[in-house]
């Protein structure tokens, strides 16, 4: 069982169409991070949520922490080519102190 | 300008090989990792080091020696390796212990 449960696994959308990823765990987290990976390229920080119920705006993309910290959520709007990508989450536990992550969401977005 | 550069970015070896992966970070952070992403895209952390002190040492066969000589670099070596051994291996570093990863390219290791 994964600490950090991502869904969907695999995503295919076409141009224009809004998405939600989902981060769901039913540990409390001090902070979650999201991240896009690129075919042959690692994992770039795409933001980072701390506080209970904050959400944070990045261009098209809404990141969303739940009030109780145990989830997040990613959203996509009017999704383009260049979104295609895995999406990670990851967490760091308010018990623990290490940052895990997700198994991660592969969304392709078709023009 | 490279935050994190690993080498080689391709490495294809026979089972049995001992082999090595570097990494150097000039970021001035003071943590580093090694991370493994397997054919499902899973990452896995193996190893991380803070101010050259092994913090973090996962259930990783002994085949896996890390070694950082300095803040700046976290090295990988691997002995006798086997097929299983097969994946993409990221180096990673933060400013400290919980602040956001950055990531290197990768290495993607096949071994025959």
């Amino acid at each position: 069982t994964q600490l950090l449960e991502q869904s969907p696994q695999f995503l295919s959308i076409q141009e224009g169409e809004n998405l939600t990823v989902y981060c769901n765990s039913s540990s409390v987290f001090s902070s979650l991070q999201w991240y896009r990976q690129e075919p042959g390229e690692g994992p770039v920080l795409l933001v980072t949520v701390v506080t209970g119920g904050e959400v944070k705006k990045l261009k098209r993309l809404t990141f969303q922490f739940g009030d109780a910290r145990k989830d997040s959520s990613l959203h996509i709007t009017a999704a383009q080519p260049g979104d295609t990508g895995l999406y990670l989450c990851a967490g760091v536990r308010t018990s623990g102190s290490r940052l895990t992550f997700g198994e991660g969401t592969q969304l392709t977005v078709n023009p | 300008d490279t935050a994190v550069s690993q080498t080689p970015k391709y490495l294809v070896t026979q089972m049995g090989n001992d082999k090595s992966i570097k990494c150097e970070q000039n970021l001035g952070h003071d943590t580093m990792y090694w991370y493994k992403q397997d054919s499902k895209k899973f990452l896995k952390i193996m190893f991380s080091y803070n101010n050259k002190e092994l913090i973090i040492n996962e259930t990783v066969p002994n085949r896996f020696s890390p070694k950082s000589p300095d803040k700046a670099h976290l090295n990988l070596h691997i002995n006798s390796l086997e097929l299983g051994d097969s994946a993409v291996y990221f180096c990673a570093s933060s400013q400290n212990v919980n602040s956001p990863l950055h990531f290197g390219n990768g290495t993607r290791l096949t071994v025959t």
